[in-house]
């Protein structure tokens, strides 16, 4: 299995821009989650989805959008890039609630896309 | 909401024992996590407590009071490769069912 795996590694915008952070995961895990992870402030929610077709809104949604049209990709998009979205985006994966079961109910990480807006 | 505390930063010596401290407020606890991540690579699980106790795994324990909100993370015998941040993160029953995180502490483990 190749577990979580995220696209591109490093990607530079101009402010204004817009892109799509791309996520997928081959362990038929239910749940799909976007973190940033900025210096001192710990990994934050950005939006999750529980399943395809079902996405909600983490600690800090504003300027981020994603869907869930299958159960392996969970793509996130900026809208129109700011410097204050200049961060490390981690996507993760776990089982749901329904399968969870100590210990594999644990989160999986993709390697993270780190992103600079200038 | 969730509101989990840790130190910023601790430094210990290569072969000692050092406890990383990590207290939590939360409606309806249902588990709590450990993560350690090295500078420039993705979180990866430690530990996984739901019930009252000690879990050892290794040179690693974690410890959990659900009545105080209280877990540590237990590291013996450090080792040079042990320098990393540490996340403790919590779960609740409602909701989301995804672990908030809190900030990390960051562990510099010296010879």
């Amino acid at each position: 299995n190749a577990g979580v795996t995220q696209t591109p590694k490093f990607q530079v915008l101009k402010t204004g821009q817009s892109m799509t952070l791309q996520c997928a995961q081959d362990m038929n895990h239910e749940y799909m989650s976007w973190y940033r992870q900025d210096p001192g402030m710990g990994l934050r929610l950005i939006h999750y989805s529980v399943g395809a077709g079902i996405t909600d809104q983490g600690e800090v949604p504003n300027g981020y959008n994603v869907s869930r049209s299958t159960t392996e990709d969970f793509p996130l998009r900026l809208l129109s890039a700011a410097p204050s979205q200049t961060s490390v985006y981690f996507c993760a994966s776990s089982y749901s609630r329904a399968n969870a079961g100590y210990p594999t109910d644990t989160q999986y990480f993709g390697p993270g896309t780190r992103l600079t807006v200038l | 909401g969730q509101n989990i505390d840790q130190p910023t930063e601790m430094t210990a010596t290569e072969g000692a024992i050092v406890q990383i401290n990590c207290t939590y407020q939360t409606s309806g606890f249902n588990g709590l996590f450990w993560y350690q991540q090295h500078a420039g690579e993705a979180p990866t699980f430690l530990s996984y407590n739901v019930l009252d106790g000690l879990e050892e795994k290794g040179r690693f324990s974690s410890f959990l009071s659900r009545s105080k909100g209280y877990s540590y993370l237990l590291l013996k015998e450090l080792q040079m490769k042990d320098s990393a941040s540490y996340l403790c993160a919590v779960r609740s029953s409602g909701g989301s069912y995804i672990p908030t995180f809190g900030r990390g502490t960051s562990l510099i483990v010296h010879p």
